[in-house]
Order: C-alpha cells, then sequence, then structure tokens
C-alpha cells in the first residue's frame, strides 16, 4: 500500500464552524505533514509531525491545529476560519530517517469558508 | 523562501524528450535536488532525486551539473499523461520542503 488517503475530499465551512481534515497511511511513515495551496500557487508547508510530536509549526495561526493521535493518522482542526483559508489541503508522510526517500502526497481536501 | 529557479512554461510535442531546467545557485553541498510533479487537482508526486550524480528511474532521469548550480529533469518519450506543473526543490537535511512557482509543461499531440 503506497497512497495516502484523505478525507473528505471537499468540505464546505461557515466562520463559526470547527471541523476536523483527516489523513491516513499505512506505509509505515514516520514523518507526516499538513500544506496548504491555494489556486495557481505551489504548496506552502504547514506542520512537521516526525515520530508523533510536533517538529515544525510554520508559523501557521492556531485556527488551525493540528493533532497526530497515532503513526498512522494526521488531523488538522479547523476553528473560525477565514475566507482567505480556503485552499486545497494536502497531507504527505515520509520516512524521516530515509533522508533521501521522497514525500507522497495525498489528493488533498479542497476546504471553502463561506 | 525557494532556491530554485524555473521556466514559468514550456511545450513538449507528444513522443519527444522534454528537457526542463532548474537553476539553484546557492546550493550547499548536503542538499539535495528534487523533482516532483503536480497534475491537475492531485497531489504532487516524486520523481526523481539526486545529490551529485546523474540519477535515472523509470519515471525520468536527473542530470546535475558538476558544479551542481544547476539540474535537467528529462522526460524521455512525453507523453499527453506528462502534462503537469514540476517542481524543482533543494532539500536540506530537515523534513521540509520549499516549493517554488515551478515550470508548467504542456504536451501536445
Amino acid at each position: 500500500d503506497t497512497e495516502v488517503t484523505q478525507t473528505p475530499k471537499h468540505l464546505v465551512m461557515g466562520m463559526t464552524n470547527k471541523k476536523s481534515l483527516k489523513c491516513e497511511q499505512h506505509m509505515g511513515h514516520r514523518a507526516m505533514y499538513w500544506y496548504k495551496q491555494k489556486a495557481k500557487k505551489p504548496p506552502e508547508l504547514m506542520f512537521v509531525y516526525s515520530y508523533e510530536k510536533l517538529s515544525i509549526n510554520e508559523s501557521v495561526p492556531s485556527r488551525f491545529s493540528p493533532e497526530c493521535p497515532n503513526s498512522s493518522l494526521l488531523n488538522l482542526h479547523l476553528h473560525a476560519l477565514q475566507p482567505e483559508d480556503s485552499a486545497l489541503y494536502l497531507c504527505a508522510s515520509s520516512h524521516p530517517e530515509r533522508g533521501g526517500v521522497g514525500q507522497y502526497f495525498g489528493p488533498g481536501t479542497r476546504l471553502t469558508v463561506t | 523562501d525557494a532556491k530554485t529557479t524555473q521556466p514559468t512554461s514550456m511545450d513538449c510535442a507528444e513522443g519527444r524528450a522534454a528537457n526542463l531546467p532548474c537553476n539553484h545557485s546557492t546550493i550547499s553541498g548536503n542538499e539535495y535536488v528534487y523533482w516532483y510533479r503536480q497534475i491537475h487537482s492531485q497531489g504532487p508526486q516524486y520523481i526523481i532525486h539526486g545529490l551529485k550524480n546523474n540519477e535515472t528511474n523509470e519515471m525520468a532521469s536527473l542530470i546535475i551539473t558538476e558544479d551542481r548550480k544547476s539540474s535537467t529533469l528529462i522526460l524521455p518519450h512525453a507523453t499527453l499523461r506528462d502534462t503537469a506543473v514540476y517542481y524543482c526543490i533543494v532539500r536540506d537535511n530537515t523534513d521540509k520542503l520549499i516549493f517554488g512557482t515551478g515550470t508548467r509543461l504542456q504536451v501536445f499531440p
């Protein structure tokens, strides 16, 4: 299994809602990532988890709250988002100890904040 | 900030080789060159990476100049399914991938 799955595929939420994005992989990878991608722009790194611990936070606003319950799962909790947070949210995973191996990306969740 | 510079767009005829250049003049000795591509509405896909030597796999070849200040990704026989945005990334020993603006490759019949 070389797949990273993300749910839901699409999400529409109001600015007062609380929702969560989910990411799952069963490749035994111990590093997992969240990226944000605006239309016609490259992906931007948000968070990195290594061995279930948050290792990198790229100064992301606190309305985005990541969680790594176990080595296969990664969540992104969303609260009080703004319309400008509408984007494609990508999850990825990799072997942190294998520095030369690339990251595997999921298909993304397309988020619209109304 | 991204440490790479790529042309905004390129065209290639189907069946011909696509050669995508990348400049990374400030690359350090322990930094790798990675290539990813992103087909419309999908997540990025890893293609290939290298440090100093040229590399080849089932998808592509990577040619890195001797001074390591530039590289070229070669798709030997481009198909319509290779139409995508191709990202050249310089990666250090952290877990961070910093994507640049990439090259939009259009393969035409």
